[in-house]
């Protein structure tokens, strides 16, 4: 098994430019969430779902978008990236009974 | 406001000992507790959890404790091993698997 898969693990942006980051999972987890780390913040929830067709917004939403078409896929796009969405960004996924969540390997963003 | 609080950054060990991560959180509705490990340039890992309805779970070399009344838990690593040098992440979260907040995160280095 694959597990929980980020495309692609690096990106650098320009300032107003959009892009989605891609996660796909082969678990059959209902739950599917992105997180952000940055620096002394810890990781923050931005969007989660808990089944195709179902999202939620989490801590850090603002200039975000998602959707779940499937199971298997949670895409986050970034509207019109900015300096403050340089980040590391995780998807993770997890069966709704937990016990806990299966990450990615992450992708890092740079916005100039 | 961070609802899950690890207030030391960094932790240094000798192998062999015992190793004690903290954490405090302030959102008394939070139910289930979970620690990650996490390497460099990896996504954070699934080490173990704990219900609110128990005190103490045990597994391997990892034992969480729960003090519900002082809004308290702890991650004890006996004995410490140089492979257990990784940034520890402690979560919380209630009613279920959304919206699970992460603290900030304490690495840890076991010194051979």
């Amino acid at each position: 098994n694959a597990g929980v898969t980020q495309t692609p693990k690096f990106q650098v942006l320009k300032t107003g430019q959009s892009m989605t980051l891609q996660c796909a999972q082969d678990m059959n987890h209902e739950y599917m969430s992105w997180y952000r780390q940055d620096p002394g913040m810890g990781l923050r929830l931005i969007h989660y779902s808990v089944g195709a067709g179902i999202t939620d917004q989490g801590e850090v939403p603002n200039g975000y978008n998602v959707s779940r078409s499937t199971t298997e896929d949670f895409p986050l796009r970034l509207l019109s990236a900015a300096p403050s969405q340089t980040s590391v960004y995780f998807c993770a996924s997890s069966r709704l009974g937990g016990p806990g969540y299966t990450f990615g390997s992450g992708t890092r963003l740079t916005v100039v | 406001d961070q609802q899950v609080k690890q207030n030391s950054p960094s932790l240094s060990v000798q192998e062999g000992r015992i190793s004690i991560l903290n954490c405090d959180y302030t959102n008394s509705m939070f139910d289930y507790f979970l620690w990650y490990k996490k390497y460099p340039a990896e996504g954070p890992t699934f080490l173990i959890s704990i219900s609110s309805i128990k005190d103490k779970n045990e597994d391997g070399r990892f034992t969480v404790f729960l003090n519900k009344s002082a809004k308290h838990l702890s991650l004890h690593i006996v004995p410490s091993q140089p492979g257990d040098s990784a940034v520890y992440f402690c979560a919380a979260n209630s009613g279920g698997y959304q919206k699970v907040t992460f603290g900030t995160g304490t690495k840890l280095q076991v010194i051979p």
